[in-house]
């Protein structure tokens, strides 16, 4: 079965410092792998992908996420943190949920603060 | 742009009262879900399909069901309100292959006095 696995239900940074914010999946199969946001109040937005192409991954508002097939990890960063990254952030993957149906097993998210 | 509508972002109902969760998705996917947000807890999934008239329950179907009449149109229905039912409810739809992403609503959030 597939899962992934965040650490951290919550990370603090300053305002211009690198965020980075942990995800490791377990699968037995090659990983689909996302990341999503949410905003208070807000549904989920996908922020980036991994399908098996490149392993650096760059999604919206400077985001980026490496996948490491040896650690099993698949980090999100930005290289400078902004306010307006306040959010709580989803990593997911791709999971069969039977009679031939794919959904996406989700993480249970790590709220990220800025400070100013 | 929109992809997927909740009926409500805000709902404010009586213990005992039944309560209908509308979504709807106009990216003819096969597979929509509902799920619960609280606190600490993460998403939660209630139920989902995988089909018109198809269900599946999730990790916390107790106190719920669905209904699924339209490929597009995915119904959580909360038959009779709890204040323990007081959450964030998502909706989301996507692909069969779920090669691509999973798109969200916007969310509806349910008091239950």
């Amino acid at each position: 079965a597939q899962s992934v696995t965040q650490l951290g239900s919550h990370v603090s940074v300053s305002e211009g410092a690198l965020v980075l914010l942990r995800c490791n999946y377990s699968s037995s199969v090659p990983p689909y792998l996302f990341w999503y946001v949410q905003y208070p109040n807000q549904g989920l937005q996908l922020l980036l992908k991994y399908t098996s192409a490149a392993t650096l991954v760059k999604g919206i508002n400077g985001f980026e996420a490496e996948f490491k097939k040896s650690e099993t990890s698949f980090h999100l960063t930005k290289p400078s943190a902004h306010m307006s990254d306040a959010a709580e952030y989803f990593c997911a993957v791709r999971a069969y949920s039977g009679a031939g149906s794919y959904q996406l097993t989700f993480g249970k998210g790590t709220k990220l603060s800025v400070i100013p | 742009d929109v992809k997927v509508t909740q009926s409500s972002r805000y709902l404010v109902k009586r213990t005992g009262e039944k309560v209908f969760l509308e979504c709807v998705q106009d990216m003819d996917h096969e597979n929509m879900f509902w799920y619960r947000q609280d606190p600490g807890l993460g998403l939660r999934l209630i139920y989902f399909s995988y089909d018109v008239k198809m269900k599946e329950k999730g990790d916390i179907p107790e106190g719920y069901s669905v209904s699924r009449e339209k490929k597009e149109r995915f119904s959580l229905i909360l038959e009779s309100a709890s204040t323990n039912q007081t959450s964030m409810y998502l909706c989301a739809s996507i692909r069969r292959d779920g090669y691509n992403e999973q798109f969200f609503g916007p969310g509806t959030r349910l008091t239950v006095l």
